[in-house]
């Protein structure tokens, strides 16, 4: 079936640094989705991207769906605390399906 | 506020027992989604619903889960005879339009069968 695969798995940032994280799929997607969730929390919806190539931001985030159609970066300039959390990528190969999710990776602030 | 809401946050529950979950989507959202969610994991899709219509049911959804929109507004997830497997963060979503696009999520309810 559908895999995304989504790295890295957890990463150690320190604030005002700038963080990349990936996703991957074994076949095209028409959409890709990033959401941050909070402990205890639904998942919040941060950028909805639907064209290859499209370059999004939504304030420091900026995320990308590869020109492939098999991958979506994310990234995260200047790092502040409140970016704590795990970021999960989703998308779906077409409006007929449901989205399928990554696993997480989990951002933590390094003491 | 206009956003999705789920009741109860919290359920705590004995093994064998009966439990309802209800989700408000966003107002003008004519699908639902209920979602189930383990530590560590993203969400594993159920079932959704478009206005009362229900339209996909996941495998993973056993014959002790049922789901029901009755007026295309809020929702009702019940689990029948719950087993602690069944301990999870249960998560509703609503999207607009025609497709499985944007979907907004509710904060969850954490059930926990004991």
């Amino acid at each position: 079936g559908q895999q995304l695969n989504q790295s890295p798995q957890s990463m150690f940032i320190q604030e005002g640094e700038d963080v990349s994280m990936n996703c991957t799929s074994s076949s095209i997607f028409n959409t890709w989705l990033w959401y941050k969730q909070d402990p205890g929390e639904g998942p919040v919806l941060l950028i909805a991207l639907y064209k290859a190539g499209e370059l999004t931001s939504n304030g420091r985030l900026t995320a990308q769906f590869g020109i492939t159609r098999k991958d979506s970066f994310l990234n995260i300039s200047a790092s502040i605390p409140s970016d704590v959390g795990i970021y999960f990528c989703a998308g779906h190969p077409n409006s007929n399906y449901q989205l399928i999710w990554g696993a997480g990776t989990k951002l933590i602030i390094k003491p | 506020d206009t956003g999705v809401s789920q009741d109860p946050r919290h359920k705590i529950t004995k093994r064998g027992q009966n439990v309802t979950f209800r989700c408000d989507p966003i107002s003008e959202h004519n699908r639902l989604y209920w979602y189930r969610q383990t530590l560590g994991q993203g969400p594993e899709f159920l079932t959704y619903f478009q206005n009362e219509a229900q339209l996909e049911k996941s495998r993973l959804l056993s014959d002790r889960f049922s789901a029901e929109r009755p007026k295309g507004s809020f929702s009702t997830l019940e689990i029948q005879r719950t087993e602690q497997g069944d301990s999870a963060m249960y998560l509703c979503a609503s999207s607009f339009g025609q497709a499985n696009y944007e979907q907004y999520f509710g904060p969850g309810t954490r059930l926990t069968v004991t």
